[in-house]
């Protein structure tokens, strides 16, 4: 089976840097996704990482390390509209192109 | 515009009745998939189909039904026999190779 693992809720201030962690356990990874997902809408692709590193995308980051099983989404200069909640998903080898969600984390930016 | 599509938004059944939701893309992808969603957790797996005429069971496939007739289609029915309906349901595509699934606006269904 997989252990995916995020923290369930973390508050901010506007302008400020979140860190939103994520471990996983799983045999044959293919890669980590991050969603964002605001409250009764779909989720929206935000970054994916296969290989171990930071990948950067504006004011969102995700870094990977495969050997600890560990990946991380940065969020900079947090705006009112960063609040929503953020979705880890690991995908297997043996899977196909199925993922597997961790819990989410939603983040509360306040001014 | 390419895109997914869900309808309705809202829901609503008694218990007991069978409900279809539907799900719709033109964005030709070969693979879709359905994922159940409550309150304040993740997205579980329900069913999903990688081509046309063929679907597997995804980690909470019981109680639920679906078919792939046509690339562009995959309804999924919550039948009678899914003791907790409630919830939001969403439908995701993507080519068939290890490819970033996109996700449509979901479908809240609530049972009375």
């Amino acid at each position: 089976g997989q252990n995916i693992d995020q923290p369930t809720e973390m508050t901010a201030t506007e302008g400020a840097i979140v860190q939103i962690n994520c471990t996983y356990q799983t045999s044959g990874f293919n890669g980590l996704f991050w969603y964002q997902q605001h409250a009764g809408e779909a989720p929206t692709f935000l970054s994916y990482n296969v290989l171990d590193g930071l990948e950067e995308k504006g004011r969102f980051s995700s870094f990977l390390s495969r050997s600890k099983g560990y990946s991380y989404l940065l969020l900079k200069e947090l705006q009112m509209k960063d609040s929503a909640s953020y979705l880890c998903a690991v995908r297997r080898v043996a899977a196909g192109n199925k993922l597997t969600f961790g819990g989410g984390t939603r983040v509360l930016v306040k001014p | 515009d390419g895109g997914i599509t869900q309808s309705p938004k809202y829901l609503f059944r008694k218990e007991g009745q069978n409900v279809t939701l539907s799900c719709e893309q033109n964005l030709n992808h070969d693979a879709m998939y359905w994922y159940r969603q409550d309150p304040g957790q993740g997205l579980r797996l329900i069913y999903y189909s990688q081509i046309v005429n063929d679907f597997q069971k995804g980690d909470i496939a019981e109680g639920y039904s679906v078919s792939r007739e046509k690339k562009e289609s995959f309804p999924l029915t919550v039948t009678s026999a899914q003791k907790n309906p409630t919830a939001f349901y969403l439908c995701a595509s993507s080519t068939q190779g290890p490819d970033t699934q996109y996700f449509g606006p979901g479908t809240r269904l609530t049972v009375l």
